[in-house]
């Protein structure tokens, strides 16, 4: 069955510090990935997504994520945090056919301190 | 302005009420999509609609009924709601392989 699992609950770093999300996946085929960002109150917004082509992605506000098929893995990265960072991310998979985009199988979120 | 307007953002409902959610977006998308957020758990999907025919259905009780009257609109019809039921519920809207799923705001629902 198709899942997504994000190890980490909470993570908190300080502002200016590097940041690695983590995110493994498990699908038969090639997997539709992609990262959501939930700020307190609001929708989702999406960071970034892989479809195919080169694994390294970049997305908005300075993230990016490499695909590694062999750990099944799509991690997701800052080289340096800012306070407004804080929020909640989730990692998913596109379930429906040809990566449907709104059919999605999330993970359960890590959600982001940022200390001063 | 996400481009995925969601109505009421609040709404507290009794388990014999009949409420409705409503879902507007404005991007031209063809596809619609009705989220569930509990607290400690996944981002349930519960509703896809794809040029307005219902597509997925996953295993969601009889007491949420969507509606998806154009391409533009889709409802969530509650009725009958136990308090298990209270969650943040999301829509979302897509186009083919484009730039990605975006979700509205959501509609925290308290059932009492």
């Amino acid at each position: 069955a198709q899942s997504v699992t994000q190890p980490d609950i909470h993570i908190t770093v300080s502002e200016g510090a590097s940041l690695e999300l983590r995110c493994n996946y498990s699908y038969g085929a090639t997997p539709y990935l992609f990262w959501y960002v939930q700020s307190p109150g609001q929708g989702l917004q999406l960071l970034l997504k892989y479809f195919s082509g080169d694994t390294l992605v970049q997305g908005i506000k300075g993230f990016e994520a490499e695909f590694k098929r062999s750990q099944s893995s799509f991690n997701l990265r800052k080289p340096s945090v800012h306070w407004s960072d804080a929020a909640e991310y989730f990692c998913a998979v596109g379930a429906g056919y040809g990566g449907s985009q709104g059919n999605l199988i999330f993970g359960k979120g890590t959600k982001l301190s940022v200390k001063p | 302005e996400t481009g995925v307007t969601q109505t009421p953002r609040h709404l507290v409902m009794g388990m014999t009420n009949k409420k409705s959610l409503k879902c507007e977006q404005h991007l031209g998308h063809n596809a619609m999509y009705w989220y569930k957020q509990s607290a400690k758990k996944p981002l349930e999907l519960m509703f896809v609609y794809s040029l307005e025919e219902r597509v997925e259905n996953n295993s969601v009780p009889s007491r949420f009924s969507p509606e998806c009257p154009n391409s533009s609109h889709l409802f969530l019809h509650l009725h009958t709601l136990q308090p298990e039921d209270s969650a943040l519920y999301l829509c979302a809207s897509s186009q083919g392989l484009g730039p990605g799923a975006f979700f509205g705001q959501g509609t925290r629902l308290t059932v009492v």
